[in-house]
């Protein structure tokens, strides 16, 4: 079946620093991929996509780049602020049967310390 | 103007007890989704529905009972709650059923079953 295998939290930077969240997944398909993001005490929202490969999602300052070939979908910032601190999840939406869902990863708690 | 919306946020109650979480789009989409996320923060879909449709029944209890008045709202109910049920529910929804297709989650009802 499909899965999603994200780095364990939770990670701990400096403010301006250089972050990477490692993802790579396992799909029968040709899945999209995606990184939501969890504010604490609130729900999740779509940070970016990719919907084929080779494709770059980016948004806020995030990057991510959908990598057939390690089957890998890794968030990268250059330079992260407090505001960033939450859990970042990796997810990627198949087909099976005809049903679409999305299957996550376990996220990854980021802290950004000032 | 909350896109996705869920009553109530906080939900305590007993074991055995019977309840249930609401939820309301507003966004014209044709595709709905609950979500139970643990304390761990691993997130697994549990139902979709699409247009008033069940599509996705991912091997839940049969206590749980989703329910789709019409393609704007998708209730969940719960009999004879147990202490494993307590969780995060987050509801989402989105426009179709496409594989690049973003979900939109409401900001989740907190069950804590004593």
């Amino acid at each position: 079946g499909n899965s999603v295998t994200q780095m364990e939290g939770p990670v701990t930077l400096s403010e301006e620093a250089f972050l990477t969240i490692n993802c790579t997944y396992t799909a029968t398909g040709y899945p999209s991929l995606f990184w939501y993001v969890q504010y604490p005490g609130e729900g999740l929202q779509l940070l970016l996509k990719a919907t084929k490969a080779d494709d770059k999602g980016s948004n806020k300052g995030f990057e991510a780049t959908y990598r057939k070939e390690t089957t890998s979908f890794h968030l990268e910032k250059g330079s992260v602020q407090v505001s960033d601190s939450a859990v970042y999840f990796c997810a990627l939406s198949d087909r099976a049967f005809g049903n679409e869902k999305l299957t996550f990863g376990t996220g990854t708690r980021l802290t950004i310390i000032p | 103007d909350t896109a996705v919306s869920q009553t109530p946020k906080y939900l305590v109650t007993q074991m055995g007890n019977d309840k249930s979480i609401k939820c309301e789009q507003n966004l014209g989409h044709d595709t709905m989704y609950w979500y139970k996320q643990d304390s761990k923060k691993f997130l697994k879909i549990m139902f979709s529905y699409n247009n008033k449709e069940l599509i996705i029944n991912e091997t839940v209890p049969n206590r749980f009972s989703p329910k789709s008045p019409d393609k704007a709202h998708l209730n969940l109910h719960i009999n004879s709650l147990e202490l494993g049920d307590s969780a995060v529910y987050f509801c989402a929804s989105s426009q179709a059923r496409g594989l690049g297709e973003t979900q939109y989650f409401g900001p989740g009802t907190r069950l804590l079953v004593l």
